[in-house]
Parts: C-alpha cells; structure tokens; sequence
C-alpha cells in the first residue's frame, strides 16, 4: 500500500530557530500534500494544502510567513517552522493523495518541541 | 466552529463485546465522511469510509452506518479486540474529490481484556 514516511519524528530545538520537517511519498507520486497540527486531546487541524510547484493554500488562522511549505517534487513535501517558539510545540503530521479518486495516507508525525 | 464532533472522548469496552463510536457533523455540504485510527506519536491509519450514497458500509470487524438526516455516523467494531485500543477520528470532505478533511476531537477506545 501507499507509504508516507515523514522525519524526523522528534525534534527539540531553542525559541528563535527555524526547524524543517519533511514529508515524502515512498511508492506512489503525490499530487496534493497536506500538513496537520494537533495539539493535546485535540483534533488534527488543516493547516495547509500543498500541490506540487504551486504555492501552498494556508488555512485561516495559519501564518504562511512562519509555517514556510515547499511542495518541489511530487515526492517530497516539507513544512518549515520559522522562528519557533514554544507555542508552535505541537504534534505535526503530513498526509498525501496520488489523486482525486484516491484514499489519504499519513505520516507517522513530527514532535516538535520549542524550548 | 467545531464541524465534526465526538462527544464522547473515552469509552472502554470488555474484549469481544461491541465497540460503538459515534460522530455528528453540522456542515450539510459533507457527503464523504472516513474513520481513522490512531496511535500515540504515529500518524492516523484509515480504516473505513462512507459516500452519503450509501447508509451502511462494512469490512471485516469493522461496520460505518450514516445517518444523513441526523448528521450522524457511526462506527461499530465487533467483536472488540486488545488491539482496537486507540484513538478513533472521524473525518469528513465535502466530496470525495475535494482535498480537505475536517477532523473531530477524537475519541479514546480502551478495550478491557
């Protein structure tokens, strides 16, 4: 079945760095990419919608200047933290599709941790 | 604005009894609506989906029933195992073909030996 592998699954870094999180699609090419937070005992929040070499549709809410996403290949998908603080300390997962008439798949998450 | 809504955040169900998890949605537009499940620190796996279509889909253990004039939708697991303990997210789409998926809050599933 489809994979979706996404690294690192932790990270800790210092309040005013930038962190990058990357999101690939192992054995199938992904149109669309999607990035998701969840916050403890919360649901998984749409953050952005990604398709491969045009800009990424951020949510309302979403600062697209802090949340930097990259969609270059139909492979590869990675999500930016600018700046981070401790606020942005969240549980980020990315999902991709192979197409309109395909399922979702997820990737196993990234940890982040601002300190 | 909390779209799709699970109310219940745990239920704990003895091992080979049902597993009932329900989910409500407010957005008349959705007509795709999916069940995942999910595991601390990994991210959701797909379980079963429903086209409002459809009232009932079912595979193996796993049964999805939609109630469209209630805006509600339900997942029966049965018979429930020690490995259905998880977390448990409904999502919905307006259509199969658009990208977006609203989530709920999830609900925790404890199956008790």
């Amino acid at each position: 079945g489809a994979v979706v592998s996404q690294h690192p699954s932790r990270v800790i870094c210092k309040s005013g760095t930038s962190v990058k999180i990357e999101c690939r699609s192992l054995d199938f090419q992904a149109t669309t990419m999607f990035w998701y937070r969840q916050f403890p005992k919360q649901s998984l929040m749409l953050m952005a919608t990604s398709n491969e070499g045009s800009k990424a549709t951020y949510e309302q809410g979403v600062e697209k200047d802090k949340f930097l996403i990259n969609h270059a290949s139909l492979t590869l998908s990675t999500l930016t933290v600018t700046s981070a603080h401790p606020e942005d300390s969240s549980f980020y997962i990315c999902s991709a599709r192979e197409g309109a008439n395909y399922g979702y798949t997820f990737g196993s998450g990234t940890r982040l941790t601002v300190v | 604005d909390q779209q799709v809504k699970q109310n219940s955040p745990s239920l704990s169900v003895q091992e080979g009894r049902i597993s009932i998890l329900n989910c409500d949605y407010t957005n008349s537009m959705f007509d795709y609506f999916l069940w995942y499940k999910k595991y601390p620190a990994e991210g959701p796996t797909f379980l079963i989906s429903i086209s409002s279509i459809k009232d009932k889909n079912e595979d193996g253990r796993f049964t999805v029933f939609l109630n469209k004039s209630a805006k509600h939708l339900s997942l029966h697991i049965v018979p429930s195992q020690p490995g259905d303990s998880a977390v448990y997210f409904c999502a919905a789409s307006v259509d199969f073909g658009n990208e977006k998926l609203t989530f709920g809050t999830g609900t925790r599933l404890t199956i008790i030996p």
